[in-house]
């Protein structure tokens, strides 16, 4: 089972360039999530997905756009990279979203590094 | 809003000893899950544990197991028989399910433990 898959696992950008981080899962989750991860910080959420065409911002939304047109697939752009935005970013889902409120178990992807210049 | 404390930013412990990393938390809620999640070097976040804040049992999983104080608001992880594999960095999130749809996990800063041989 291929799970949670995050690409890339590394990318330079620099400021003001735009890209595309991709998530995609194989376990027909509804709830979908990006984290990002800073050093000396635990995990904090960016925006989230209860199903095909609904998404919801997070706690740190700004500068970064979402969507989900599939069940699989949850992508998380960003529009004007910024310095600020150098992080390790996470996807990870769970089933639908009453079973993530009653577990409140996530499936984490690998991570991808971004580092803005 | 929630916050989520580990007061410990490392630890180490030799193998075979048993470990307790700690957790304190901040709600005004009487119903939550915590969690804890594990980090190993390769990045993929798993979850280790869950506790249910209505169960007085304090939940177990192999060598894993959870101090559950909801008075004093603390929750700390005991590992048993530490094995080399037991390295990573180690969350403690908070979640409260009731939210109607916009729930979230909460994530302390992290404990980074190594397992010496």
């Amino acid at each position: 089972n291929a799970g949670v898959t995050q690409t890339p696992k590394f990318q330079v950008l620099k400021t003001g360039q735009s890209m595309t981080l991709q998530c995609a899962q194989d376990m027909n989750h509804e709830y979908m999530s990006w984290y990002r991860q800073d050093p000396g910080m635990g995990l904090r959420l960016i925006h989230y997905s209860v199903g095909a065409g609904i998404t919801d911002q997070g706690e740190v939304p700004n500068g970064y756009n979402v969507s989900r047109s599939t069940t699989e697939d949850f992508p998380l752009r960003l529009l004007s990279a910024a310095p600020s935005q150098t992080s390790v970013y996470f996807c990870a889902s769970s089933y639908s979203p009453r079973d993530w409120r009653l577990t409140g178990e996530l499936f984490f992807g690998e991570g991808s590094r971004l580092t803005v210049l | 809003a929630q916050t989520v404390t580990q007061s410990q930013p490392e630890m180490s412990v030799q193998e075979a000893e048993t470990v307790t990393l700690s957790c304190t938390y901040d709600t005004s809620e009487n119903n939550y899950y915590l969690f804890w999640y594990k980090q190993p070097p390769s990045r993929q976040m798993i979850l280790v544990i869950r506790q249910e804040a209505y169960k007085q049992q304090n939940a177990t999983e192999n060598r894993f197991s959870v101090n559950f104080q909801k008075a004093a608001k603390s929750f700390s992880l005991k590992i048993s028989d530490s094995q080399l594999g037991d390295t990573a960095m180690y969350f403690c999130a908070f979640m409260n399910p009731f939210l109607g749809g916009s729930e979230k996990l909460v994530f302390g800063k992290g404990t980074k433990l190594t397992v010496n041989p």
